[in-house]
């Protein structure tokens, strides 16, 4: 079956080391997105990607990359994590940029915690 | 004021029982998103609609674009439906890949 997944389910990581979280599609969407969600919050979104082209939402930190090396995979990378980064992190992918004309398909999202 | 309200934030029901999710909008918006995540999973897409009446199973969704409004139902309800359900519009503008949450409602069907 077509789908979103990321990896890992969950990560733990240190106050400060780089943690790379990983997500991968097998529906060929050109768009990919990172949501951040933290315990009972809505999701925020960090940025997306439409094929190559890198959006960054104006109040992501500096602290949060991200890379898509090819269609199907993509990577949120945080450099120096601290402890309000815990988090649930959502991949998501959509068929065309408009969320006015394509749903979302999600992937069952990484928690990390920081210690 | 948040733009996408839902009520009510928290549902409880019994087994069988045919359950209502309301979702008002104050953004002009063409379609709209009803989203359903599990405790500590991801989260699932049930239904985009821009008009009238979708259904899957045992879901219902149904929308007014002129009122703003949408609502989720859910016949026979089952314990596998507790979960968070989440209506989410799309933002508009020029960030089109952007989706604005309602507060989610969190429903509870005990057997």
């Amino acid at each position: 079956d077509a789908m979103v997944i990321q990896n890992p389910r969950y990560q733990v990581t240190q106050f400060g080391k780089p943690v790379t979280l990983s997500c991968s599609q097998t529906l060929n969407h050109n768009v990919m997105y990172w949501y951040q969600q933290k315990s009972s919050q809505a999701p925020k979104l960090l940025f997306h990607y439409y094929d190559k082209d890198f959006n960054n939402e104006a109040d992501t930190p500096d602290n949060f990359q991200s890379r898509r090396p090819n269609t199907s995979f993509c990577f949120l990378d945080i450099r120096s994590p601290g402890l309000g980064d815990a988090a649930m992190y959502l991949c998501a992918t959509s068929r065309v940029l408009s969320t006015q004309d394509s749903p979302l398909h999600f992937g069952n999202g990484t928690r990390l915690t920081v210690t | 004021k948040n733009e996408v309200e839902q009520s009510p934030q928290n549902l409880t029901a019994q087994e069988g029982e045919f359950i209502t999710i309301n979702c008002s909008y104050s953004v002009g918006i063409s379609a709209l998103h009803w989203l359903q995540q599990h405790p500590g999973g991801g989260i699932v897409s049930l239904f985009m609609l821009s008009s009238g009446k979708k259904k899957h199973g045992r879901l219902i969704a149904t929308i007014n674009i002129q009122e703003k409004h949408s609502s989720l139902h859910i016949t026979a309800s089952h314990p596998r439906d507790s979960a968070v359900y989440i209506c989410a519009a799309p933002s508009g503008g020029t960030s089109y890949g952007k989706l604005t949450f309602g507060q989610g409602t969190i429903l509870t069907v005990h057997p």
